[in-house]
C-alpha cells in the first residue's frame, strides 16, 4: 500500500531553469511533509518541511507547496544548479506520529549544466 | 554535534551467515528508524525503536530479522542466515520531534 507516490522516477532541467518535483499522498491523516535529498552512496538530507497548517515554505532556492485537498505537494527549484543533481524523496507523517513516516519511491534529478 | 551514525559502511557476507548493522542516533535522539532501500526502490520502513522497546516492526520480515536499542550502545540491526535478496542499503535515523535524521547508511552485499 503506497501511501506516497512519487510518479516521475527521473527529470532533467537545464542549470538555472526551474525544477519542480511532485508527490502525491492518499492518506489524510498526514500532516508534516519533509523532502530530503540524496546523493549516491550517502544517507538522505534533510531540505525542507511544511506542516497541514500553511499552503506555502520558502528557503531559499527551494519552495515546498501543498495543496490538501488534492492532497499533493510539489518541490520547486529555482534556480536550479548542477550541484542539485540527486534523489529527491518525498516524505509525510503525523505531526505527532513521526514513527508512521512513509516515503515516496523517489525522484532522480539531473541539472544539465 | 555528531550526526547518526553507521557501521560498518560497507558489509559483505556469504548465504547463510549473520549480519550485524549499528547505529548511534544524534545526542539527545531516543527515537530510531531502521528503513532498507533496494536498487531502483524508495525507502521502506522496517522498525521503530525507543531506549529498549520495540515501538513498530511492522515492516520489518517475520523471520531472520531482528532489532534492538539497549539502554547502553547503538541500535543493532541483526539478519541471520543471509540470502542475496537481503542485498541493499541500510538505513537508520534519529528523531526527537518532527522530522528523522539519516545516518549515512550500510550496504550489505550477500555473495
Amino acid at each position: 500500500d503506497q501511501q506516497v507516490k512519487q510518479n516521475s522516477p527521473s527529470l532533467s532541467v537545464q542549470e538555472g531553469r526551474i525544477s519542480i518535483l511532485n508527490c502525491d499522498y492518499t492518506n489524510s491523516m498526514f500532516d508534516y511533509f519533509l523532502w530530503y535529498k540524496k546523493y549516491p552512496a550517502e544517507g538522505p538530507t534533510f531540505l525542507i518541511s511544511i506542516s497541514s497548517i500553511k499552503d506555502k515554505n520558502e528557503d531559499g532556492r527551494f519552495t515546498v507547496f501543498l495543496n490538501k485537498s488534492a492532497k499533493h505537494l510539489s518541490l520547486h527549484i529555482v534556480p536550479s544548479q548542477p550541484g542539485d543533481s540527486a534523489v529527491y524523496f518525498c516524505a509525510a507523517s503525523g505531526l505527532n506520529n513521526n514513527n508512521d513516516m512513509r516515503f515516496g519511491a523517489g525522484t532522480r534529478l539531473t541539472v544539465k549544466p | 554535534n555528531a550526526g547518526v551514525m553507521q557501521n560498518p559502511r560497507h558489509l559483505v557476507r556469504r548465504r547463510g551467515q549473520e549480519a550485524r548493522l549499528r547505529c548511534s542516533p544524534m545526542k539527545g535522539h531516543s527515537h530510531v528508524y531502521w528503513y532498507r532501500q533496494l536498487p531502483e526502490e524508495g525507502l521502506k520502513f522496517m522498525v521503530y525503536l525507543q531506549k529498549e522497546n520495540i515501538i513498530d516492526e511492522s515492516g520489518m520480515p517475520k523471520e531472520r530479522f531482528s532489532a534492538e536499542f539497549p539502554k547502553e550502545g547503538p541500535s543493532i540491526l541483526r539478519i541471520q542466515q543471509v540470502v542475496r535478496g537481503d542485498s541493499a542499503a541500510y538505513f537508520c535515523a534519529s528523531s526527537q520531534g518532527p522530522g528523522q535524521f539519516f545516518g549515512p547508511g550500510t550496504r550489505l552485499t550477500v555473495l
